[in-house]
């Protein structure tokens, strides 16, 4: 089974541009997530969706960032206007509905780098 | 709110055994992950502790205290490719993991 797919793999972007980083989960998953890693802060929960739906976006660091799941398949995380700051790896990843430990193991994708000049 | 703690850095000599603990403060508890990152991968899926106890896998153990917030990833006959993050991580009340910020494993030959 194909894992979790994240696009694109690499972004360099200039302050002010708009950056859209794109995932598919893994197939009949229910839950999807979006994480944040840098040095300084670690790997950070953003947001996630049960069944497409939002459920906490605490995470989303301000109104430049957003997120959506159109459908089952994709997921989008688009920042906008994008700052130097925003320069982390991000990660999607996948979550199946069921008892522990599977129920509970998160799959991730392998990262988009971004990088804001 | 969580407050997850681990070490930032350990160094251990191949074939040794290492210990990497992690302390935790959580509202609600549903479960200890730990995770394993190699520089520049994905994190990958390590052990999962929901009761008291110790969990064994192979090479690697978990360990579990929920009265003491407290769990340990024990590392035996260490390799070179152990050199990597371990990343430990709780899941409270929602659905989603929380993570500490990782201790930097070097195995040294």
């Amino acid at each position: 089974d194909a894992g979790v797919i994240q696009s694109p793999r690499h972004e360099v972007t200039e302050m002010g541009q708009e950056v859209t980083l794109r995932c598919k989960p893994i197939s009949g998953h229910d839950y999807l997530f979006w994480y944040r890693q840098t040095m300084m802060r670690g790997l950070e929960l953003l947001i996630y969706f049960n069944n497409n739906v939002p459920i906490d976006d605490s995470g989303m660091p301000e109104d430049r960032f957003s997120a959506k799941m159109p459908n089952a398949s994709f997921s989008t995380l688009k920042i906008q206007p994008s700052e130097p700051r925003d320069s982390a790896v991000y990660f999607c990843a996948s979550s199946p509905l069921g008892q522990p430990p599977s129920g509970n193991t998160i799959y991730f994708g392998e990262g988009s780098w971004l990088t804001v000049v | 709110g969580q407050n997850i703690d681990q070490p930032t850095e350990m160094t251990a000599t191949e074939g040794a055994i290492v210990q990497i603990n992690c302390t935790y403060q959580t509202s609600g508890f549903n479960g200890l992950f730990w995770y394993q990152q190699h520089a520049g991968e994905a994190p990958t899926f390590l052990s999962y502790n929901v009761l008291d106890g110790l969990e064994e896998k192979g090479r690697f153990s978990s360990f579990l205290s929920r009265s003491k917030g407290y769990s340990y990833l024990l590392l035996k006959e260490l390799q070179m490719k152990d050199s990597a993050s371990y990343l430990c991580a709780v899941k409270d009340s929602g659905y989603a993991l929380n993570f500490g910020k990782g201790t930097s494993l070097l195995v040294t030959p």
